[in-house]
């Protein structure tokens, strides 16, 4: 089962642009976290924000978690074509076991 | 970040055969691997979680003699479709977890994209 929903579900920008995704959830959280996926490759983990955060950043990522809106964001400032990729939240699952993604946000930044 | 290897990343078989996907940590030891699968431009469906030692536990709808999963050692796991048909087309993907990681991260193998013919 999918825990929530991205949005948008595409998303394409210049490079310098900044991108800007959310992703809704439904249950209570521990914790969210937000992959990169290539096409056709794996995941990469970007970042984990905790349940009791608001805010946190990492180089030019920003993520923002509303655990009242049950609701959050990713900013990537100053894309580039190399950000070019599909980026899903993930939470737990109610076992807290393993990780339940989200739909998706395919990003294209053109140069 | 530690390192998850999987093998084979395509794989082309032909209906009604078996294929084995292996998915190894290469610098940890990963007592517990989850298996996905992804559709084209969808997002990736949980399978099973596998603990080292143990039976897989799948998800609802996952069905397991079809999907065999074997995780035999703390680096090694193993995904073995059985009897495959066309519908069975999709990018898997592993992932693991160890003891001496953090606790809530997860590393994923690159995937293996099947085609059964």
């Amino acid at each position: 089962s999918q825990q929530g929903e991205e949005d948008p579900q595409a998303l394409s920008i210049q490079e310098g642009e900044n991108a800007t995704m959310n992703c809704s959830y439904k249950t209570s959280i521990n914790n969210l976290q937000w992959y990169r996926q290539n096409s056709g490759r794996g995941l990469v983990h970007l970042i984990l924000i905790r349940s009791n955060e608001r805010e946190k950043h990492s180089g030019r990522l920003r993520v923002t978690l509303d655990t009242s809106k049950k609701s959050s964001s990713l900013l990537i400032t100053a894309s580039r074509a190399a950000d070019t990729a599909s980026y899903f939240c993930a939470t737990d699952n109610q076992a807290g076991t393993a990780l339940i993604f989200g739909k998706g946000t395919t990003l294209s930044v053109s140069s | 970040g530690a390192v998850v290897s999987q093998h084979p990343s395509r794989v082309i078989c032909k209906s009604g055969t078996s294929v084995k996907i292996e998915c190894r940590s290469l610098d940890f030891q990963a007592t517990t691997m989850f298996w996905y699968r992804q559709f084209p431009k969808q997002s990736l469906m949980l399978m099973a979680t596998s603990n080292e030692g143990s039976k897989a536990t799948y998800e609802q709808g996952v069905e397991k003699d079809k999907f065999l999963i074997n995780h035999a050692s703390l680096t090694l796991s193993t995904l073995t479709v059985t009897s495959a048909h066309p519908e069975d087309s999709s990018f898997y993907i592993c992932s693991a977890k160890g003891t001496l990681l953090r606790n809530t991260e997860a590393f994923f193998g690159q995937g293996t994209r099947l085609t059964v013919v």
